[in-house]
């Protein structure tokens, strides 16, 4: 049973630029989370989308955005990157209805 | 003050000892209550999941709901220097759109020592 698959593993980017990052859900699960996790600090709510639509948003500026696609895999997308977006993304899923989400290991970013 | 208190330790106990991991939260609309494992540079992994108040054991693990006090706890048996990571709880409420609104404490670091 597949888990849940993030890439990439490491991505190093400048201040300004932007970044993709993707997420493949558990098999089964329709319901992806995307999570920021500063380094010491708790997993931090993005977004969620099911439906390919976005159904709830955490406190997070527009620069964040995401899309989910038919087989249910999604992409979370940072425009005009800054130092304080670094950090390990995090994306989970779920079914919608269920309460258990499991996570994937997570995309290290690192903005110079 | 934040919805989910945890405290950042670190906690350092010796092998074989019990551990007791506590979280506290001030939002009464949160009904599931759940414990993650995170070692370092990985993802959260899923230990232990609940809905009630009281206790559910799994293995060395027990996880304890108090919705009247608004504290939950995850007691480890018998610790294990591989136990060694950070402890995440995890709270969540239903949300109109069909689906959960999830809220994470900062972590716990437990260090075991063999």
């Amino acid at each position: 049973d597949a888990g849940v698959t993030q890439s990439p593993t490491h991505l190093i980017k400048t201040r300004g630029q932007q970044v993709t990052l993707r997420c493949s859900p558990k098999s089964g699960h329709d319901t992806v989370s995307w999570y920021q996790q500063a380094l010491g600090q708790g997993p931090q709510f993005i977004f969620q989308y099911y439906e390919e639509e976005e159904r709830q948003r955490g406190n997070f500026p527009d620069r964040f955005s995401g899309h989910q696609f038919p087989n249910y895999s999604s992409e979370l997308n940072v425009n005009a990157l800054l130092l304080g977006d670094s950090a390990l993304y995090l994306c989970a899923s779920s079914l919608r209805g269920g309460n258990e989400q499991y996570f994937g290991p997570g995309t290290r970013l690192t903005v110079t | 003050q934040k919805e989910v208190e945890q405290d950042p330790g670190p906690l350092s106990v010796p092998e074989g000892a019990i551990v007791s991991l506590n979280c506290t939260y001030s939002n009464s609309a949160f009904q599931y209550f759940m414990w993650y494992r995170q070692y370092s540079r990985k993802g959260p992994e899923l230990l232990m999941y609940t809905y009630s108040s009281g206790n559910k054991e799994d293995g060395r693990f027990t996880a304890q709901v108090d919705k009247s006090s608004k504290y939950i706890s995850l007691f480890i048996r018998d610790s294990q220097p591989s136990d060694s990571a950070t402890y995440l709880c995890a709270m969540s409420t239903p949300t109109t759109s069909g689906t959960y609104k999830y809220i994470f404490g900062t972590g716990t670091r437990l260090k075991v020592l063999a």
